[in-house]
């Protein structure tokens, strides 16, 4: 059971460039979530999904864009990088219950050069 | 929007010391979450808490639900150097999405 996944682990764009992260979980989950992480401050939610075929804006959602065509799957695309989205990007997925708590991939490290 | 205040922001340890540390809220949350990282890797789950006044158990670690629902401890008895890491609070809010808000996290080190 390898739960949460992610890919790549990690990346260097240099500005302007695009890029796609994949996130994939096997449990079934309906709830999905990306999140950014930087120095000095919490995981700060971008995008997420209560559902396939759905997605919503989180916190900080500018520069970026998702998709959910399959349960399994949520993508997170930047479509020209920027320095300032250098960070760690982390997804996670929950279960629809209303006790079922997030379970968080490896992450993966982004540089924008 | 909400925010948590996690103290303290990093703390130096000897092996077998108890540890504590704590989250504070502007405003009230339905559950609070404590989650440990490791380098490199995503935020683990350790405790969670859903009603105000719990206090939970897991192993070692004993965290409670503050029954003003806007705090929330957890502390760490009789540290090992595998508890070296960063720990997340998180408080969850009831409805919408259910958003989940992070502390900035507390960096421990343990000296053998």
């Amino acid at each position: 059971n390898a739960g949460v996944t992610q890919t790549p682990k990690f990346r260097v764009l240099k500005t302007g460039q695009s890029m796609t992260l994949l996130c994939a979980q096997d449990m079934n989950h309906e709830y999905m979530y990306w999140y950014r992480q930087d120095p000095g401050m919490g995981l700060r939610l971008i995008h997420y999904s209560v559902g396939e075929g759905t997605t919503a804006k989180g916190e900080v959602p500018d520069g970026y864009n998702v998709s959910r065509l399959k349960k399994q799957n949520f993508l997170l695309g930047l479509e020209s990088a920027a320095p300032s989205q250098t960070s760690v990007y982390f997804c996670a997925s929950r279960p629809w219950d209303l006790d079922g708590e997030q379970y968080f991939g490896p992450g993966t490290r982004l540089t924008v050069t | 929007g909400q925010q948590l205040n996690q103290s303290p922001q990093s703390m130096f340890i000897q092996e077998g010391e108890d540890v504590s540390m704590n989250c504070t809220s502007s405003s009230i949350f339905n559950t609070w979450l404590w989650y440990k990282q490791d380098p490199g890797e995503g935020p683990v789950l350790l405790i969670a808490l859903y009603k105000a006044g719990e206090l939970t158990s897991n192993g070692r670690l004993t965290a409670q639900f503050g029954i003003t629902r806007k705090d929330s401890f957890l502390n760490i008895s009789a540290s090992i150097p595998s508890d070296v890491g960063i720990y997340f609070c998180a408080g969850r809010e009831r409805g919408g999405y259910q958003k989940v808000t992070f502390g900035i996290g507390t960096k421990l080190q343990v000296i053998p």
